[in-house]
């Protein structure tokens, strides 16, 4: 069964420095989607992407964070000066229609920890 | 801001009996979609529900929307040690991107 990937599992960084977190989305999937998850908090909506654009961003999704589908297959979120308070899951997800509407399907995650 | 509000946050019951899980709010959605979340990992999809009224069951679980698309509940029927986890509700917008908004989750622990 298709499903999301993304790399690498677990991130450590210090901060200020740049990251980049990968995701490959589910193949025949036309919208894809970042959120994050600080530890036991709820998920949290970042950005939506579809037709190699930004589609809606969350006040969360500042000048730091930038999104790029660099290839046909590759999605990835970057964010480049990472501050302690950006140490949380990251989640990406992609979604085509079906007919119960766009269905959301999300990768494992990526731990980001700032040091 | 849409918010989706759950309920209990977390509910502890002994294996065999019923459980509900409500997911409210103010706001409307074009659908609600209902995630099953293991620690350290991402939320799997469990079912999606689109129209006002609409029940889903999917074996033990009962899925409704509500008829006004406002708010939604999870039904589980003689529960297992096995349906322990987190269990998320997520509403889609009615705008374009179709992003999701996430309750806090209703973390169930089913004892033997």
């Amino acid at each position: 069964e298709p499903e999301v990937t993304q790399t690498p599992s677990h991130q450590v960084t210090q901060m200020g420095q740049e990251v980049i977190l990968r995701c490959v989305p589910i193949s025949n999937h036309l919208y894809f989607y970042w959120y994050r998850q600080i530890l036991g908090q709820k998920v949290e909506f970042l950005v939506s992407f579809y037709n190699n654009e930004i589609s809606e961003k969350s006040e969360i999704f500042d000048d730091q964070f930038s999104v790029e589908r660099p290839d046909g297959s590759n999605f990835t979120l970057k964010i480049r000066s990472t501050k302690l308070e950006d140490s949380a899951m990251y989640f990406c997800a992609s979604s085509a229609w079906t007919g119960d509407g766009y269905e959301q399907y999300f990768g494992p995650g990526t731990r980001l920890t700032v040091t | 801001t849409q918010l989706l509000e759950q309920s209990p946050q977390f509910l502890s019951i002994q294996e065999g009996e019923n459980l509900t899980v409500y997911c409210n709010s103010s706001s409307v959605f074009s659908s609600l979609q209902w995630y099953r979340q293991e620690p350290g990992e991402g939320p799997v999809l469990l079912v999606t529900v689109v129209t006002g009224g609409e029940v889903k069951k999917l074996k033990r679980l009962t899925f409704q929307f509500g008829d006004a698309r406002k708010d939604s509940s999870l039904h589980i029927t003689a529960a297992q040690p096995g349906d322990t986890g987190l269990y998320l509700c997520a509403g889609a917008g009615e705008d374009s991107s179709y992003k999701l908004i996430f309750g806090s989750g209703t973390r169930l622990l089913v004892r033997p």
